[in-house]
């Protein structure tokens, strides 16, 4: 039972436009929501976050829109660059309870120029 | 600069072999966590740590055991490796402050099993 899903596997974006990832959860004990990157060959890597109390988070290019109604969340990256191109997760924990984080199948963001 | 490092970056094992990927991180994080990455499945959750000699099982801790006799390292076992185990493994760390709930995670080892 996929509690985060990410239904998009790719996306494909124009260099300088806004790129978009969804996500979306059925948990509705899950309040802290994260997104990743990850590139070929290493470690995913921290890229901005938001907890349940909020609904936008804006770090830069990047802004995280949480919907606790529709229990969606997206990822904006504005403008796109060629190195944002790699796979982004997002995951989600439930603050009270364990340390863990849930993951979706992740969406394979290609940037071109 | 937090840091978390795996043993090897690749590895083939033959069906039937004990198996053992090492993690270590520098940062003094209470917290460790080993993932599987598959195509189309994400990261999932083998087993976590709280602390030291403690364990917690994920969502797919079959075919996996750990240990975790210091702080700073977790090691991943597959008693019994089976192909049905290849893939990517991720290790990661992380402190808990507040609300954030940041893993860091080392750069993963392919593990082939033939």
């Amino acid at each position: 039972d996929q509690q985060v899903k990410q239904n998009s596997p790719s996306l494909s974006v124009q260099e300088g436009r806004i790129s978009i990832l969804n996500c979306d959860y059925t948990n509705s004990m899950f309040d802290y929501f994260l997104w990743y990157k990850k590139y070929p060959a290493e470690g995913p890597t921290f890229l901005i976050s938001i907890s349940s109390i909020k609904d936008k988070n804006e770090d830069g290019r990047f802004t995280v829109f949480l919907n606790k109604s529709a229990k969606h969340l997206s990822l904006h990256i504005v403008p796109s660059q060629p190195g944002d191109s790699a796979v982004y997760f997002c995951a989600a924990s439930e603050i009270q309870g364990a340390q863990k984080l849930v993951f979706g199948q992740g969406t394979r963001l290609t940037i071109n120029p | 600069d937090v840091k978390v490092t795996q043993s090897s970056r690749y590895l083939v094992k033959r069906t039937g072999e004990k198996v053992f990927l090492e993690c270590v991180q520098d940062m003094d994080h209470e917290n460790m966590f080993w993932y599987r990455q598959d195509p189309g499945l994400g990261l999932r959750l083998i087993y976590f740590s709280y602390d030291v000699k403690m364990k917690e099982k994920g969502d797919i801790p079959e075919g996996y055991s750990v240990s975790r006799e210091k702080k700073e390292r977790f090691s991943l076992i597959l008693e019994s490796a089976s192909t049905n185990q290849t893939s990517m493994y991720l290790c990661a760390s992380s402190f808990r402050r507040g609300y954030t709930d940041t893993q860091y995670f080392g750069p993963g080892t392919r593990l082939t099993v033939l």
